[in-house]
């Protein structure tokens, strides 16, 4: 079985500081590992997605994510935060068949003070 | 635009009643995705289908839940005798198989709120 987990429900960040949302998944086989970010009444965006190319993975927005098999790690980071980058965060994995499903961490909610 | 459409986008019902939500994917994609959200969690998934077969189930999924995609294009999902517990945002998904970059294209979804 597949599983994904988000360390931190609510993360506090300065507006110009550094974001680091973190992720670890469990996978039985390679993994495709994705991040979607979901703004307030809107849907779920994909930021970026890992599907066994390069390592680090650079998305919109300026976020880009390592992937660590040897952590099973998928960290989300940002350099420097902006206001508009205050939402909701889920890290996925692809499940172990062709199916397309992801499975979601329980997501983690980045606030963004001035 | 023609991303993904959800409809109702909210419904406020009463317990015992049936509700029905509806799901326009993306016009060339082949797969279409139910998930369901509740307040603090990430998405779970519900059930998929491609083209018009539905090819899994999630045990989330009890017999009070049906889902249909007749023609292969828009979705149903049902809800019979709805619960309290039944109060969710229900999302819905699309994409392309054999053409797979794992990306899922979500509509904003339908809030469901059952009294």
């Amino acid at each position: 079985a597949q599983s994904v987990t988000q360390l931190g429900s609510h993360v506090s960040v300065s507006e110009g500081a550094l974001v680091l949302l973190r992720c670890n998944y469990s996978s039985s086989v390679p993994p495709y590992l994705f991040w979607y970010v979901q703004y307030p009444n809107q849907g779920l965006q994909l930021l970026l997605k890992y599907t066994s190319a390069a390592t680090l993975v650079k998305g919109i927005n300026g976020f880009e994510a390592e992937f660590k098999k040897s952590e099973t790690s998928f960290h989300l980071t940002k350099p420097s935060a902006h206001m508009s980058d205050a939402a909701e965060y889920f890290c996925a994995v692809s499940g172990t068949s062709n199916t397309g499903k992801l499975i979601f961490g329980q997501g983690t909610t980045l606030q963004v003070k001035p | 635009d023609t991303g993904v459409s959800q409809d109702p986008r909210h419904k406020i019902t009463k317990r015992g009643q049936n509700v029905t939500f509806r799901c326009d994917p993306i016009s060339e994609h082949n797969r279409l995705y139910w998930y369901r959200q509740t307040l603090g969690q990430g998405p779970e998934f519900l059930t998929y289908f491609q083209n018009e077969a539905q090819l899994e189930k999630s045990r989330l999924l009890s017999d009070r839940f049906s889902a249909e995609r007749p023609k292969g294009s828009f979705s149903t999902l049902e809800i019979q005798r709805t619960e309290q517990g039944d109060s969710a945002m229900y999302l819905c998904a699309s994409s392309l198989a054999g053409l797979y970059t794992g990306e899922l294209f979500f509509g904003e979804g339908s809030r469901l709120t059952v009294l």
